[in-house]
C-alpha cells in the first residue's frame, strides 16, 4: 500500500458526460501528479501540483482539468467524454517536486 | 529530460539475479536515474534511484556507470512476484525549472518474467 488513495476503483460511464477523478496523497506529501494509462499508449504524464499551484503540464487535453485543493487532494475532472478517453487514471504523491513519487492503485473509467 | 533505451523483454530464472540494463546517453549532470515497476495493471511502484553512485535498499540495487550513460537495476534474488514491466526514468533534479519540472517520464520499459 502506498498511502495515496484513488476513488472511485472503477467508473463506468457514457459518452459525452463528465467525471472527476479523486486523489488523496500520502500525509505529509505536496506534490500530486496525474497520469493516464489506455492500451495502446504507455503511461502519459497528464499534469502535475505542488502544495496548490500548477508546476508542470503535459499533454493534457483541455477537455481535462485539474486541481489541488488547500488539503492537498487533487481531482481531476474529464468533460465531454469520447470512447478513447477509456483508460487507468493513476495519481502519484511526493514530499517534494522532485523527490520519489509513490503511486495509487488507479481509477479504471469506461467509456461506453 | 534524457531519453532512455532498455530491452523490450528479458527473462530470468526464480532465485537468480536479474540484471536490468538502461542506457541513458544525454543524460545531464543534475538529472537522476529511476528506477520503477508496474505489475499487470496496479499503479507504478518505486523501486530506487541515484545521481552517480551506486545505491541499494531492500528492493534492489543501483549501478550508474562512471561515465553515468548507463545504470543497470539488480534485483539479487527475484521471485514470481518480480514479473513486471521495469521502467528507467531520467528526471530532472532539484534546482531545475521549466516545462520538465519534476516529471516522471515513462517509456516503454523491459518487460521482466521470472520463470519458475
Amino acid at each position: 500500500d502506498s498511502g495515496v488513495t484513488q476513488t472511485p476503483k472503477h467508473l463506468i460511464t457514457a459518452t459525452g458526460q463528465r467525471v472527476t477523478l479523486r486523489c488523496s496523497p500520502r500525509s505529509g506529501d505536496l506534490s500530486v501528479y496525474w497520469y493516464q494509462q489506455s492500451l495502446d499508449q504507455g503511461l502519459q504524464f497528464l499534469i502535475q501540483y505542488y502544495n496548490g499551484e500548477e508546476r508542470a503540464k503535459g499533454n493534457i487535453l483541455e477537455r481535462f482539468s485539474a486541481q489541488q485543493f488547500p488539503d492537498l487532494h487533487s481531482e481531476l475532472n474529464l468533460s465531454s467524454l469520447e470512447l478513447g478517453d477509456s483508460a487507468l487514471y493513476f495519481c502519484a504523491s511526493s514530499v517534494g517536486v522532485f523527490t520519489e513519487a509513490f503511486f495509487g492503485q488507479g481509477t479504471r473509467l469506461t467509456v461506453v | 529530460d534524457a531519453k532512455t533505451t532498455q530491452p523490450t523483454s528479458m527473462d530470468c530464472a526464480e532465485g537468480r539475479a536479474a540484471n536490468l540494463p538502461c542506457n541513458h546517453s544525454t543524460i545531464s549532470g543534475n538529472e537522476y536515474v529511476y528506477w520503477y515497476r508496474q505489475i499487470h495493471s496496479q499503479g507504478p511502484q518505486y523501486i530506487i534511484h541515484g545521481l552517480k553512485n551506486n545505491e541499494t535498499n531492500e528492493m534492489a540495487s543501483l549501478i550508474i556507470t562512471e561515465d553515468r550513460k548507463s545504470s543497470t537495476l539488480i534485483l539479487p534474488h527475484a521471485t514470481l512476484r518480480d514479473t513486471a514491466v521495469y521502467y528507467c526514468i531520467v528526471r530532472v533534479g532539484s534546482g531545475a525549472g521549466g516545462t520538465s519540472y519534476g516529471k516522471l517520464t515513462f517509456g516503454q520499459g523491459t518487460i521482466l518474467t521470472v520463470h519458475p
